[in-house]
């Protein structure tokens, strides 16, 4: 059964800061991998999608890079901003029989303070 | 707007009601699939359609809930019974198949409060 965890459970950094979120996973036999972000009370916004045969994907101020051999996945924020304090989440999708659902992590609830 | 969209946003019942909810993906995006999300915790899987056909369903999907996508366009999911332990935020998503990706798209969920 693949289990996702997420380092740390809670972060507050200054604006402008570089940050990394940690996420690691149990069962390196995974299809992709997502990150999220959740603002409070509201749905999820997609931020990035790795395939197993990437290593990183760019999209701004986020990088996400992936080791699948080792079951660790970051995402890093560049000069972080107010704006970006929200719940960020991880979620991966395992080959197999359960291959379509996403096994989330419980999330790294971000705080930017200006 | 295009994105998926659920109705009712919040939902309020009494323990014993049934409540169904209702979730439109976002326009040709053949997979949908439901997620329960409660305080604190990553949302967990609870089922998903190919088109019309449920492929898949979870051991939390006990025999209250049901779920139907009868045309392959929106889908409902229908709690019998309901229970405290029931309140959560449900949340739908959606994609598409195509070789290589399957990104999901979450819509804004349906936060279900059991008295």
């Amino acid at each position: 059964k693949q289990e996702v965890t997420q380092i740390p459970a809670a972060l507050s950094v200054p604006e402008g800061e570089n940050l990394v979120l940690n996420c690691s996973f149990t069962d390196s036999a995974i299809y992709n991998l997502q990150w999220f972000r959740q603002d409070p009370g509201k749905g999820l916004t997609s931020l990035l999608l790795i395939q197993s045969s990437q290593r990183e994907q760019t999209s701004g101020r986020l990088n996400a890079s992936l080791d699948k051999s080792s079951g660790r996945s970051t995402l890093y924020i560049a000069a972080s901003q107010p704006g970006d304090s929200a719940t960020y989440l991880c979620a991966v999708r395992s080959w197999g029989t359960s291959g379509s659902r996403l096994t989330f992590g419980e999330g790294t609830q971000l705080t930017v303070n200006p | 707007d295009t994105g998926v969209s659920q109705d009712p946003r919040h939902k309020i019942t009494k323990r014993g009601q049934n409540v169904t909810f209702r979730c439109d993906p976002i326009s040709e995006h053949n997979r949908l699939y439901w997620y329960r999300q409660t305080l604190g915790q990553g949302p967990e899987f609870l089922t998903y359609f190919q088109n019309e056909a449920q492929l898949e369903k979870s051991r939390l999907l006990s025999d209250r809930f049901s779920a139907e996508r009868p045309k392959g366009s929106f889908s409902t999911l229908e709690i019998q019974r309901t229970e405290q332990g029931d309140s959560a935020m449900y949340l739908c998503a959606s994609s598409k198949t195509r070789y290589g990706a399957n990104e999901q798209f979450f819509g804004p969920g349906t936060r279900l409060t059991v008295l």
